[in-house]
């Protein structure tokens, strides 16, 4: 299947500092992307996202950089709080035929802030 | 607003036997949702795109005669495993959007596990 992950990788920051977490994406005509947040037990919670014509954008604390040459999205977290732990997945719109669209999700990384 | 309710939120039932999960739109009409798999430490993974008044779209590898998906109205669709198996126990997650375009926004998830 598509975006199949292993298991998930993990970032380890300090509170305050700021976190960076990355993704490749595979899709080079995807156009749409969005940043979800999930906490254990829970669904996915949109953050951000940002359109192809875009290479930046900023919310309340977060950033989102694209780089569609080498299909690389990033997420910036501006002081980093325990709140903030989660597992965060890059997403994907890939578009389908009938004016239809799919949302395919990357590997994930569990982002682990500490006191 | 645009909040995706699921239920039940965790079912435990023996193998052989058969599931129905919900999802409902609450406050929006759903034309399009999705029905997502996620097993532990993974992704989400894209299971079937359920589209009100017609058949469902399978992704590749997802049984339809054990993965029967109903979309009867704009604000709810089922997702029944059928003759369920251990192998079948995971974390069932679906979600919808407002508009195409627009990002998908997810129920809280059903874990099921089969005994």
């Amino acid at each position: 299947g598509e975006s199949v992950g292993l298991h998930l990788p993990t970032l380890s920051v300090q509170e305050g500092d700021n976190s960076i977490i990355n993704c490749a994406y595979s899709n080079s005509a995807s156009d749409y992307f969005i940043w979800y947040k999930q906490e254990s037990g829970k669904g996915p919670q949109f953050i951000i996202d940002i359109r192809s014509n875009m290479d930046k954008r900023q919310g309340q604390r977060v950033t989102v950089l694209l780089n569609k040459t080498v299909k690389h999205l990033s997420l910036q977290i501006a002081a980093t709080q325990p709140g903030d732990s989660a597992v965060y997945f890059c997403a994907e719109t890939i578009r389908l035929r009938g004016g239809y669209n799919k949302l395919i999700f990357g590997a994930g990384t569990r982002l682990a802030v500490h006191p | 607003g645009a909040v995706v309710s699921q239920h039940p939120s965790r079912v435990i039932c023996k193998s052989g036997t058969s599931v129905k999960i919900e999802c409902r739109s609450l406050d929006f009409q759903a034309t399009t949702m999705f029905w997502y798999r996620q097993f532990p430490k993974q992704s989400l993974m894209l299971m079937a795109t359920s589209n009100e008044g017609s058949k469902a779209t399978y992704e590749q590898g997802v049984e339809k005669d054990k993965f029967l998906i109903n979309h009867a109205s704009l604000t709810l669709s089922t997702l029944t495993v059928t003759s369920a198996h251990p192998e079948d126990s995971s974390f069932y997650i679906c979600s919808a959007r407002v508009q195409a375009g627009s990002p998908l926004h997810f129920g809280n998830g059903t874990r099921l596990t089969v005994t």
